[in-house]
């Protein structure tokens, strides 16, 4: 399973577009990239996901370089109701005929500021 | 609108207790996951389940069992609770065919053990 970084806090001011980066350099031609939300005291919910170029749905974009050893999750005009945790995962549960162990890490935590 | 429910939000149990934490979805997903969530360890897999009646260990199965008796329902069972199990525990479900890593979570159950 790739390992990934990602910062550990950001802040922003509300309005402002975030950008979320984290670092995957051993990530594996099967492995998609995976990134999810949550608030405290609630289970994660899935954002958004991709395998490369570049991904937008209504909640956020993600962009994924050539070599993919890296992606950055876009939040655009955030709001004091996008203050979360933010997890990036490197995997396929689907892939190499079996399952891989998921591993959330400890995600990056964003705090909008009014 | 996809759901995965558990059995309580929160649970206060004494050390020694068994304690059974039911986790159901209602979407046919062959997958099924338990985590546990403490504050700066993000979250770990305890068990998982891609199949009825199947389970594999996780990262953290020790002083945990799970059942999985039907396809929509993954147990969690503490043989004799410790202060140490005090956590956070989150379901979550997946479809065998879906790639990367989106899974559905559940709002979590807050288990206390004093």
């Amino acid at each position: 399973l790739a390992k990934t970084t990602q910062p550990i806090s950001m802040d922003s001011y509300e309005g402002q577009e975030v950008n979320i980066t984290c670092s995957h350099n051993n990530i594996a031609t099967n492995d998609y990239i995976t990134w999810y939300q949550q608030f405290p005291s609630q289970g994660p919910r899935f954002i958004i996901q991709g395998y490369k170029t570049k991904v937008t749905n209504e909640v956020a974009s993600l962009f994924i370089p050539a070599d993919r050893k890296s992606s950055t999750l876009s939040l655009p005009r955030v709001s004091l109701s996008d203050t979360a945790v933010y997890y990036c995962l490197v995997g396929d549960l689907a892939g190499s005929g079996g399952y891989q162990k998921v591993t959330f890490g400890t995600g990056t935590k964003l705090q909008v500021i009014p | 609108d996809v759901k995965v429910t558990q059995s309580s939000r929160y649970l206060v149990k004494r050390t020694g207790e068994k304690v059974f934490l039911e986790c159901v979805q209602d979407m046919d997903h062959e997958n099924m996951f338990w985590y546990r969530q403490d504050p700066g360890l993000g979250l770990r897999l305890i068990y998982f389940s891609y199949d009825v009646k199947m389970k594999e260990k996780g990262d953290i199965p020790e002083g945990y069992s799970v059942s999985r008796e039907k396809k929509e329902r993954f147990s969690l069972i503490l043989e004799s609770a410790s202060t140490n199990q005090t956590s956070m525990y989150l379901c979550a479900s997946s479809s065998s065919g879906t790639r990367g890593y989106e899974q559905f979570f559940g709002p979590g159950t807050r288990l206390t053990v004093l």
